[in-house]
């Protein structure tokens, strides 16, 4: 099973872009999720399949997985993307969460 | 409208049991497996287990193996986390999600909290 870290926090300017790590052993050869998760709410998958956006994820939000660093990239930033955001995947039929990381749109 | 309905708030003393249930609406229940995750105040998501609803089939956590146990009642449309023997650091949100293409959770309830305090 993998142990996905990510940085604890990170912050942005309204309308810039801002990126979050999620780092793991040979991550790159498994499938990567993304949830976003604003306070007092459930999360949301924002990602799947390392890059593909669910219906309705507006186009600001986009991610790779290569190597040992899935990224998941929010351009444009807005006020309402202030959230827990967290990575996910799955080995040996385990799923696991990354540590998280708060983003803070300043 | 597709939703996973949980039940409501729980309390219990150290070492009960407690049963949550996640009823699906608006989907074929039987066309996606179920997975439960868990959220302690102030902490991430942690993923506790997973059931099949092709074949009943479970996968739990090694945290919460032995403790948990994961049913469907698809007559129902409904799925069940138990959990037996709870800890203190069992106080958390739990809740249940769809699993969809290449297991992404794509619907998730509205968490169930579950507080264990003597």
């Amino acid at each position: 099973s993998y142990d996905l870290t990510q940085p604890p926090s990170v912050s942005v300017s309204p309308g810039q872009t801002v990126s979050i790590t999620c780092s793991a052993d040979k991550l790159g050869e498994t499938y990567v999720s993304w949830y976003q998760q604003r306070p007092g709410q459930s999360p949301v998958l924002v990602i799947y399949q390392d890059s593909k956006r669910p219906s309705g994820i507006p186009e600001r939000f986009s991610a790779s997985n290569s190597g040992s660093t899935a990224t998941l990239t929010i351009g444009g930033t807005q006020p309402m993307d202030e959230a827990d955001y967290y990575c996910q995947a799955w080995g040996s039929s385990t799923g696991v969460f990354g540590t998280g990381t708060k983003v803070t749109v300043l | 409208q597709i939703q996973l309905l949980q039940s409501g708030a729980e309390m219990k003393k150290p070492g009960a049991s407690v049963k949550v249930s996640c009823k699906a609406s608006g989907y074929t229940f039987s066309s996606h497996d179920i997975s439960w995750v868990r959220q302690a105040p102030g902490q991430g998501l942690e993923w506790m287990g997973w059931i099949s609803l092709h074949n009943g089939i479970t996968n739990s956590a090694q945290k919460v193996q032995g403790r948990v146990t994961m049913t469907t009642d698809t007559s129902a449309n409904t799925a069940y986390l138990e959990l037996k023997s709870l800890t203190f650091d069992d106080t958390a949100v739990y809740y249940c999600a769809r699993m969809a293409a290449v297991n992404a959770f794509d619907i998730w309830g509205q968490g169930t909290l579950v507080s264990v305090s003597s």
